[in-house]
């Protein structure tokens, strides 16, 4: 149980274009869900947090007009990185927290973004 | 200061050898903690869950916490080449929201 998905898992994107990531919680619903990124050799860092039903929550520095993240459902979660730019090239991973009051986080296996 | 320090090694061990991974913090505010195995190019992957000061063991690992020194460890007995990850210590502030606080990792090779 507990498993999370990411769709897709790898994606090369031109620069100026736009860029959607989803995250699905398959075998539970999740009250929450979180967008972290990380560099190479390096933790991952917090970007926002997403609620069904409500606007996310951005980390201090993360530009929500760039990483525009919809929670539509308890399975679902989209990010998506507008007119991407080289510097946004990272491993972007989502977490979800189970409907049980508790605070384990399932991640996903990660999305590899190469903008050129 | 960071609010949660891990050596970030690499750290290179003989197969079946005990390995030893920590954590330390400052804020007092953390109650519930983590430790994360990652693969290379891989999410993190959830090992063990603890909320209170003591040990809880699952199969070859066991995780310790001691809040009055504000310290965590990992251990990993009779450790195999499959264990080699990084593995990353997590804490919670429940009046944060569930946000976890990352260390930075620790790169873990386990020698056949």
């Amino acid at each position: 149980g507990a498993v999370v998905s990411q769709h897709p898992s790898r994606v090369i994107c031109k620069s100026g274009t736009s860029v959607k990531i989803e995250c699905r919680s398959l075998d539970f619903q999740a009250t929450t869900m979180f967008w972290y990124r990380q560099f190479p050799k390096q933790s991952l860092m917090l970007m926002a947090t997403s609620n069904e039903g409500s606007k996310a929550t951005y980390e201090q520095g993360v530009e929500k007009d760039k990483f525009l993240i919809n929670h539509a459902s308890l399975t679902l979660s989209t990010l998506t990185v507008t007119s991407a730019h080289p510097e946004d090239s990272s491993f972007y991973i989502c977490s979800a927290v189970p409907f049980r009051g508790i605070y384990e986080q399932y991640f996903g296996p990660g999305t590899r973004l190469t903008v050129t | 200061q960071k609010e949660v320090e891990q050596d970030p090694g690499p750290l290179s061990v003989p197969e079946g050898a005990i390995v030893s991974l920590n954590c330390t913090y400052s804020n007092s505010a953390f109650q519930y903690f983590m430790w994360y195995r990652q693969y290379s190019r891989k999410g993190p992957e959830l090992l063990m869950y603890t909320y209170s000061s003591g040990n809880k063991e699952d199969g070859r690992f066991t995780a310790q916490v001691d809040k009055s020194s504000k310290y965590i460890s990992l251990f990993i007995r009779d450790s195999q080449p499959s264990d080699s990850a990084t593995y990353l210590c997590a804490m919670i502030n429940p009046t944060e929201g569930g946000k976890l606080i990352f260390g930075q990792g620790t790169e873990l090779s386990v020698k056949p």
